[in-house]
């Protein structure tokens, strides 16, 4: 079945360990997201890429960066991991056409920082 | 449901009865609205989406309506069901490429 696919399911890092987390899809989608979700909060968007175009969130810490190198896969890295950043990743993907659509969302990564 | 900062509002409801969940968005140039379903350590799950020329919507079992007047969506699920139980979060499309903001959500409780 397509899908959009988030690995490793759980991640444990240390305090100010780089860490990158991986999203993968067959739906052959052109835009890929990158929300993070904190325990009883909503998912806030990080960054997205339409096709190669990264458009980075006012508010997302220079700590996130992403890389998409082709259409199936995009990667999350966090460079420097405090205690603030343990949460859920979530990867989501959309085919735009015409107008906005709906978003495909993996399962996540639950990320822990020691 | 009103949120207060991160307690989520909890709707609990009886099996079988039917669910209202409310959702106020906040920016009158949103063009698109979705509803997702998410379950504790799962990503979010589809239930049904509406755009902005359009007051209602019907899935199996889910209905959507909109109020561009009052900025308020909802969501009805008739004869809910313990599969039901989860946290759902309406979104608003607030720009292109689909940039989805998420409302806070509401944790639906199915007692039986």
């Amino acid at each position: 079945d397509a899908m959009v696919i988030q690995n490793p399911r759980y991640q444990v890092t240390q305090f100010g360990k780089p860490v990158t987390l991986s999203c993968s899809q067959t739906l052959n989608h052109n835009v890929m997201y990158w929300y993070q979700q904190k325990s009883s909060q909503a998912p806030k968007l990080l960054f997205h890429y339409y096709d190669k175009d990264f458009n980075n969130e006012a508010d997302t810490p220079d700590n996130f960066q992403s890389r998409r190198p082709n259409t199936s896969f995009c990667f999350l890295d966090i460079r420097s991991p405090g205690l603030g950043d343990a949460a859920m990743y979530l990867c989501a993907t959309s085919d735009i056409l015409g107008g906005p659509e709906k978003l495909f969302f993996g399962s996540g990564t639950q990320l822990s920082v020691l | 449901g009103e949120s207060v900062g991160l307690h989520l509002p909890t709707l609990s409801v009886q099996e079988g009865d039917n669910s209202i969940i409310n959702c106020a968005y906040s920016n009158s140039a949103s063009d698109y609205f979705i509803w997702y379903k998410q379950e504790s350590g799962k990503g979010p799950q589809f239930i049904i989406d509406i755009r902005s020329n359009m007051d209602k919507r019907q899935g199996q079992r889910v209905t959507v309506l909109l109020n561009k007047t009052v900025k308020h969506l909802s969501l009805q699920i008739a004869a809910t069901q313990p599969g039901d139980s989860a946290v759902y979060f309406c979104a608003e499309n607030t720009g292109t490429a689909s940039k989805l903001t998420f409302g806070t959500g509401t944790r639906l409780q199915v007692t039986l």
